[in-house]
């Protein structure tokens, strides 16, 4: 079946640490995005790629970094300087272009 | 940047009763979407509307794009308990990125 697959479901970050959140898609599509949802607002996004080699900082990318390897991957690492990163995390899919956004379930990420 | 008003905020409701939510921004946009998120899953795509005074309709579920282009609309009628969840609408302007509101939380008394 086609879709996309994030892992871990859940995360615990020590004070410090860097902690990576892994996202694959075997959709063939070419745009990835990472969300981050807070209880009780919307999805804000933190990076987004068009193509491989290639992303783009969303609205809230400080703290975090991405890597576009590969099409089907668009692993995102929640770094020490994010201060706040507890939240749930969603990773999501399109094709180029295209409005329609497909999600993976999820992670949530808490803070030790 | 843009923003996105979706009310009401939550709702508990009786089984059987319709539902009306909205979005409302203070910005025109080209394409609508209304998400439903369970809990603990991604959000999955529930209807697409394209052009101003556009009524769209999935089952029981029924969203209408604004005339003026900044608001949406999203009705369930007869709910039924696998209803409950999260309710986000979405608003594109051509090529942009997903402009996402706040979320309505859905839950349906048996």
């Amino acid at each position: 079946d086609g879709g996309i697959t994030q892992s871990p479901k859940y995360l615990f970050r020590k004070e410090g640490q860097n902690v990576t959140l892994s996202c694959e898609q075997n959709l063939n599509h070419d745009a990835m995005y990472w969300y981050r949802q807070d209880p009780g607002q919307g999805l804000r996004l933190i990076y987004y790629s068009q193509i491989v080699n290639d992303f783009q900082k969303g609205d809230i990318a400080e703290g975090y970094s991405v890597s576009r390897e590969k099409k089907e991957s668009f692993p995102l690492t929640v770094t020490s300087a994010q201060k706040n990163p507890t939240a749930f995390y969603l990773c999501a899919s399109s094709r180029t272009g295209s409005e329609k956004l497909f999600f993976g379930s999820g992670t949530q990420l808490s803070v030790l | 940047g843009q923003q996105l008003n979706q009310s009401p905020q939550s709702m508990f409701i009786q089984e059987g009763e319709d539902v009306s939510m909205n979005c409302t921004s203070s910005s025109i946009f080209n394409t609508w979407l209304w998400y439903k998120q369970e809990p603990g899953e991604g959000p999955v795509l529930l209807i697409a509307l394209y052009k101003a005074g556009e009524l769209t309709s999935n089952g029981r579920l029924t969203a209408q794009f604004g005339i003026t282009r900044k608001d949406s609309f999203l009705n369930i009628s007869a709910s039924i308990p696998s209803d409950v969840g999260i309710y986000f609408c979405a608003g594109q302007l051509r090529g942009n990125m997903l402009t996402f509101g706040g979320g309505t939380r859905l839950m349906v008394k048996p």
